[in-house]
């Protein structure tokens, strides 16, 4: 069995300043990592995944997250941050192809 | 991308009765397709994984006669709620796998009064 953890429930940046949303996982066997964002009653969007080889993964939006085996862990970036990124982020990962554990998501709040 | 849709967006249903939702794979065949429970400022919480022309799988704690499901083809999932509660009203979301992606719907909001 897998398990998430998000660290931050919120976090508050400012416009164009960096952001670092922080995840952890434990499993037993090799993982496939996922961010996903979430606008207001709207389904989930993928950012990126990491499914092997490189371990700094880029992804849609300006996003990169870093596999990093020994922490266990798959933290997300952006450089700068948009009014635009205001939104609920999720972590996840799976075993295998198909059934998804969710972090329990950071909501990031950007302010002008 | 695939693209999956979701029927209704959103409805408003009275306590007792039932709702069907509607889970859609547009542009691809989906054998399986996953449903998810998400509560407000919460985590999505994976409910039952559909299996096209098979029972379904449902998770822990979920209640397989209260959350009936049935894939009857490669590109619908529907998901009832039978005997509706307030405590059910959430938001539903299904998803499915296409080429080693997974594709979300957009959700259905479900208020039961």
């Amino acid at each position: 069995a897998q398990s998430v953890t998000q660290l931050d429930s919120q976090v508050p940046v400012f416009e164009e300043a960096p952001v670092e949303l922080r995840c952890n996982y434990s499993s037993s066997v090799s993982v496939y990592l996922f961010w996903y964002v979430q606008y207001p009653n709207q389904g989930l969007q993928l950012l990126l995944k990491y499914l092997s080889g490189s371990t700094l993964v880029k992804g849609i939006n300006g996003f990169e997250a870093e596999f990093n085996k020994s922490q266990t862990s798959f933290h997300l970036r952006k450089p700068s941050v948009h009014i635009s990124d205001t939104a609920e982020y999720f972590c996840a990962v799976t075993d295998s192809w198909g059934k998804l554990q969710f972090g329990a998501g950071t909501q990031v709040v950007v302010t002008p | 991308g695939a693209v999956v849709s979701q029927h209704p967006s959103r409805v408003i249903c009275k306590s007792g009765t039932s709702v069907k939702i509607e889970c859609r794979s547009l542009d691809f065949q989906a054998t399986t397709m996953f449903w998810y429970r998400q509560f407000p400022k919460q985590s999505l919480m994976l409910m039952a994984t559909s299996n096209e022309g098979s029972k379904a799988t449902y998770e822990q704690g979920v209640e397989k006669d209260k959350f009936l499901i049935n894939h009857a083809s490669l590109t619908l999932s529907t998901l009832t709620v039978t005997s509706a509660h307030p405590e059910d009203s959430s938001f539903y979301i299904c998803s499915s796998d296409s080429g080693g992606e997974q594709y979300f719907g957009p959700g259905t909001r479900l208020t039961v009064t």
